[in-house]
Parts: structure tokens; C-alpha cells; sequence
């Protein structure tokens, strides 16, 4: 069935570095890739998305990335800096549904 | 442009007592409407949603049910709470037949005592 895989469910990185972080999807009709970002006590923020058409997308420090063949798309965040640190979702939508699957979630720390 | 609202922000309610979260979405007509929760440190939990007024899609089977009165409002509530119910409750909401992802509200955080 549907089913959207995360890694790593935590990630810890220096200042400055970039972090990346994983999903593979297991339906091959899936069309549309959004990532969020959850600070402490709110609701998920969309951040960037990308369409089954196109490979990357960047917006700013941030990047993502499209492997159709393999199922697989990750986030790129360069030149991290402390307000990255928060909780990141993955997501996939299948063609014919109406609801959106998410992965489990990283919990990305930036250390000073 | 489009809001969501969701109400209250937290909410401290005793264990067998009834619950009503509302959600509602402005600037927009036919939206889809999603309850998801959030247990403290985990992913998000599909509950509910709906692509139309009085079109109710149960995603996990428990002591919540969800209606859409209105176009644009979308309710959670509960009979009875069990402990087991608190949590993280999020309202979203995207335009159908569509390729956009969802937008959140701000969320509820309900603990049951």
C-alpha cells in the first residue's frame, strides 16, 4: 500500500554544514513531493515542494531532489544556521488520492 | 489570501467528558478539510477528512468522529475522552483536484486528565 519511508529520524549538524535527509515513496503514481518544517508547538509549514516533471528544485539554502526511477527524494539544507533546527516531514501524493502520506519525521539539531 | 483558524489553542478537558475542536478556512470555496494528530515526538496521525459538506472519510477507527456543516468548517469532537486521546490536534486544508500540498492550522494541544 502507500507507504513513505524518512531517514534519519534524528540529525544533528555543525553550523555552517549541510544536512540531508531521505524518503523513498512506494507508489510509482506519485506525482507530488512537499516538504515541512515543524517548529516546537506549531502546525507543519510548507517550505518547498517539487512536481514528478522536474528533479531539483532550490529555493535559496534549501534544495530538493527527484529520482523517479528509484523512488527516492531527499532535502538539502545548506549553510545551516540555527533556525533550521526543527522537525522536518517528507510527504508524497498519489495521482488518485485526496490526502497526502507522510513520512515519520526528522528531528534536525543545529549545534553552535 | 487563505487563513485557516483552528480553535482552542490548548485545552485541558477531564477523561470521559465531550470534546468540540473547530476549524475553519477563509478565502477559498470547496477546499479539502483534514484532521491530523500528533502524539509528543511522533509523526502525523490521519483522522479524518472530507472533499465536500457532509462528506466524513475515516481514516483509523476510535473514540473521535468529525462533520462538515459548512464549506469551510470542519469539526472533531468526542463523546466520551479517554486518556488515550490526548495529543496534538491539526487542522489543514488544500484546494482539490489539485497538485499543491496542505496548509496547517496552528493547532490544539488537548491533554485529558
Amino acid at each position: 500500500g502507500e507507504n513513505v519511508e524518512q531517514h534519519p529520524s534524528t540529525l544533528s549538524v555543525q553550523e555552517g554544514d549541510s544536512a540531508v535527509i531521505k524518503c523513498t515513496y512506494s507508489d510509482s503514481a506519485s506525482n507530488y513531493f512537499p516538504w515541512y518544517k515543524q517548529e516546537l508547538g506549531k502546525g507543519p509549514q510548507l517550505i518547498i515542494d517539487i512536481r514528478s516533471n522536474v528533479g531539483e528544485k532550490k529555493d535559496q539554502r534549501i534544495a530538493v531532489t527527484l529520482n523517479k526511477t528509484a523512488k527516492h527524494f531527499s532535502l538539502h539544507i545548506t549553510e545551516t544556521q540555527p533556525e533550521d533546527s526543527a522537525v522536518y516531514f517528507c510527504a508524497a501524493r498519489y495521482s488518485s488520492a485526496s490526502k497526502i502520506i507522510f513520512g515519520s519525521g526528522t528531528r534536525l539539531s543545529i549545534r553552535p | 489570501s487563505q487563513t485557516i483558524h483552528q480553535w482552542p489553542a490548548t485545552l485541558v478537558q477531564p477523561v470521559g467528558s465531550p470534546l468540540s475542536l473547530e476549524c475553519t478556512v477563509e478565502g477559498t470555496s470547496n477546499p479539502n478539510l483534514y484532521w491530523y494528530r500528533q502524539a509528543a515526538g511522533r509523526g502525523l496521525q490521519l483522522l479524518f477528512y472530507s472533499v465536500g459538506i457532509g462528506q466524513i472519510s475515516s481514516e483509523v477507527p476510535q473514540n473521535l468522529s468529525a462533520s462538515r456543516p459548512q464549506d469551510r468548517q470542519f469539526i472533531l469532537s468526542s463523546k466520551k475522552l479517554l486518556l488515550s486521546d490526548s495529543g496534538f490536534y491539526l487542522c489543514a486544508w488544500r484546494r482539490g483536484r489539485a497538485n499543491y500540498g496542505y496548509t496547517f492550522g496552528s493547532g490544539t494541544r488537548l491533554t485529558v486528565v
